[in-house]
């Protein structure tokens, strides 16, 4: 079983700040990760993947993730945020070869408050 | 465009009705997946199908139920013996099940909100 901890409920912070959105996660097998974000009574937008390769991974409108095996972490990064990112996200874990079907297990999320 | 379809938007009911969330897809994906989401918890899988005429519990499956006779559709029933109904409801699905790159991608609808009054 796995499971996704996000450290912080809400991030407060001001336009074209940098942010980071941490996430730890828990499994005893490899897997893959997601960030998905969603504006207020709306679906969830997948953001950025981790499945193989290149621990730092490249997402839409400039977010980015890096995967840290040693650490089990996969925290999302924007080195300038905008108004228009103020949403709640997402992180979210699969077990590649889960028979149970695609399984993702989230996290309870993380609340980004973009200030004036 | 594909996608997946939710509706109604917003619903009220009273205690002691059943309620039925209705959720299409024109994506041709295999597995879908019926979600509840509450403040500060994320996302709990209710139900999810794989194929049609075969569904399976989530973790939160009690006073839910679901039926999946074609492969575009899965509503969900809201029953009378679900506690604590009021909640935002998502309907997702993926391409097909069990592995693959792709498959682990989740599209979702724009949700359903119920409240019980």
């Amino acid at each position: 079983a796995q499971s996704v901890t996000q450290l912080d409920s809400q991030v407060p912070v001001f336009e074209e700040a940098p942010v980071e959105l941490r996430c730890n996660y828990s499994s005893s097998v490899s897997v893959y990760l997601f960030w998905y974000v969603q504006y207020p009574n709306q679906g969830l937008q997948l953001l950025l993947k981790y499945l193989s390769g290149s621990t730092l991974v490249k997402g839409i409108n400039g977010f980015e993730a890096e995967f840290n095996k040693s650490q089990t972490s996969f925290h999302l990064r924007k080195p300038s945020v905008h108004i228009s990112d103020t949403a709640e996200y997402f992180c979210a874990v699969s077990a590649p070869h889960n028979n149970a079907g695609n399984m993702l297990t989230f996290g309870g999320g993380t609340r980004l408050m973009v200030k004036p | 465009d594909g996608g997946i379809t939710q509706s109604p938007k917003y619903l009220f009911r009273k205690e002691g009705q059943n309620v039925t969330l209705s959720c299409e897809q024109n994506l041709n994906h295999d597995a879908m997946y019926w979600y509840r989401q509450d403040p500060g918890q994320g996302l709990r899988l209710i139900y999810y199908s794989q194929i049609v005429n075969d569904f399976q519990k989530g973790d939160i499956a009690e006073g839910y139920s679901v039926s999946r006779e074609k492969k575009e559709s899965f509503p969900l029933t809201v029953t009378s013996a679900q506690k604590n109904p009021t909640a935002f409801y998502l309907c997702a699905s993926t391409p097909r099940p069990g592995g693959g790159s792709g498959a682990n991608v989740l599209t979702f609808g724009a949700g359903s909100r119920l409240t019980v009054l």
